[in-house]
């Protein structure tokens, strides 16, 4: 079956450093979403990437869509805490019926 | 106005039990899931409906039902409950462009 594997598993950062997290599927996507689940709440969309080397940035937080459409990645700039939480990718197959994958995700402590 | 709600937040009960999660979202979205998260964090899907009809069933013991009396709601019964079923239980919704809208989380702890 398909399987999305994040590295690293966790994360300390001192606030204002840089952080990324890269998300990799064992087969092609459609597209691929990030979720950023704070501790003790639950995943909440940030965006979507559908097209081949697609690069999406919301303030700080720059996604990239890999060319191959296999792999993505989620960078911060300039670390805050409250960016403190685990980021979830979620990759969705072509032809699936909106089946979604999520990765292992990457749990991000950021130190103040 | 919450989007997507859970019943009940915390749910704590004895092995064997048999017990009910509910789950409604007013986004009017045809497509509704039920994942497991486990202690580690990792989320795993174990249900979808879309439009009242099961489309996805990934290997969950029989123990587990889903229900959707409707598109807006989509309800888990867990028989027998075992002790590896603690849990924390997310409901999600999903709009046609696929982005997915999840429910507070239903914490489940079996004794």
């Amino acid at each position: 079956g398909q399987q999305v594997m994040q590295i690293p598993q966790y994360q300390h950062v001192q606030e204002g450093e840089d952080f990324t997290t890269y998300c990799n599927s064992s087969t092609t996507l459609s597209n691929i979403q990030w979720y950023k689940q704070r501790p003790g709440g639950h995943p909440v969309f940030l965006i979507q990437l559908v097209k081949s080397g697609e690069v999406k940035k919301q303030k700080r937080l720059t996604f990239q869509f890999g060319e191959a459409k296999k792999n993505s990645s989620l960078h911060i700039t300039a670390t805050q805490t409250t960016d403190v939480g685990t980021y979830f990718c979620a990759g969705q197959r072509p032809g699936g019926y909106q089946k979604v994958t999520f990765g292992t995700g990457t749990k991000l402590q950021v130190i103040p | 106005d919450t989007a997507v709600s859970q019943t009940p937040k915390y749910l704590v009960t004895q092995m064997g039990n048999d017990k009910s999660i509910k789950c409604e979202q007013n986004l009017g979205h045809d497509t509704m899931y039920w994942y497991k998260q486990d202690s580690k964090k990792f989320l795993k899907i174990m249900f979808s409906y879309n439009n009242k009809e099961l489309i996805i069933n990934e290997t969950v013991p029989n123990r587990f039902s889903p229900k959707s009396p409707d598109k807006a709601h989509l309800n888990l019964h867990i028989n027998s409950l075992e002790l590896g079923d603690s849990a924390v239980y997310f409901c999600a919704s999903s709009s046609l462009r696929g982005e997915q809208f999840f429910g507070p989380g239903t914490r489940l702890t079996v004794l």
